[in-house]
């Protein structure tokens, strides 16, 4: 699976757009690009995927480069409830498996 | 519809000791996979078992087993544990191997 890189932490104002970025330069042309999100105490809940177009549901936007080298989750209006650790993955899909690997994560830190 | 259900959601043990964790999937999935989330950091992948077969296994020593059922109901076992197992058990579900996982709210394993 491709490793990903993301920033440590962000912060967002209630109500404003939060951009959360994420670099998998090593990703190949089948892995899909997934976004997760962990609320304290809780299990990881799905938010979004896409392999190449843009994708956007009731949730988020996803915005992936030409080169797939990078992509962009966007939360259009946060609100505190989107405080949460954002995780992005690019799974690893082989022999009729999926390896997951989660790194740290973004911690998005919603400010009233 | 239920959601991924684990049991039980605490648990405390002492070192030596054995412990099973269970975790239902939601009805109709038939892939599950399981992770350990130390605090702090990202879930680790353990294991994913597909139709009742393993189809992946992380680097976690051989202490640690699963199994699934045939209703697709699973379980994982730590033997001898160590004060370093002390950690968040998630458990995931998917309808096949390679689709967007549904998590658990996990089982708080405390080894003292």
């Amino acid at each position: 699976d491709a490793k990903t890189t993301q920033p440590t932490s962000m912060d967002c104002a209630e109500g404003r757009a939060a951009n959360l970025p994420c670099n998998h330069s090593t990703i190949s042309g089948n892995e899909y690009v997934y976004w997760y999100r962990q609320i304290h105490s809780q299990g990881p809940q799905y938010i979004i995927h896409g392999l190449k177009n843009n994708e956007t549901n009731e949730m988020a936007s996803l915005i992936i480069t030409e080169d797939r080298k990078s992509s962009t989750l966007i939360l259009p209006h946060a609100t505190l409830r989107d405080t949460a650790v954002y995780y992005c993955i690019a799974p690893l899909n082989s022999g009729g498996y999926q390896k997951v690997t989660f790194g740290t994560g973004t911690k998005l830190q919603v400010i009233p | 519809d239920a959601g991924v259900t684990q049991s039980p959601t605490h648990l405390i043990k002492t070192r030596g000791q054995h412990v099973t964790l269970r975790c239902s999937p939601i009805s109709g999935h038939k892939s599950v996979s399981w992770y350990q989330q130390v605090l702090g950091q990202g879930p680790q992948f353990i294991f994913q078992y597909y139709e009742k077969e393993e189809r992946g296994r992380g680097n976690f020593p051989d202490r640690f087993s699963a199994r699934q059922f045939p209703n697709y109901s699973s379980e994982l076992n730590v033997n001898a544990l160590l004060l370093g197992d002390s950690a968040l058990y998630l458990c995931a579900s998917s309808g096949l191997a390679n689709e967007k996982l549904f998590f658990g709210s996990g089982t708080q394993l405390s080894v003292l």
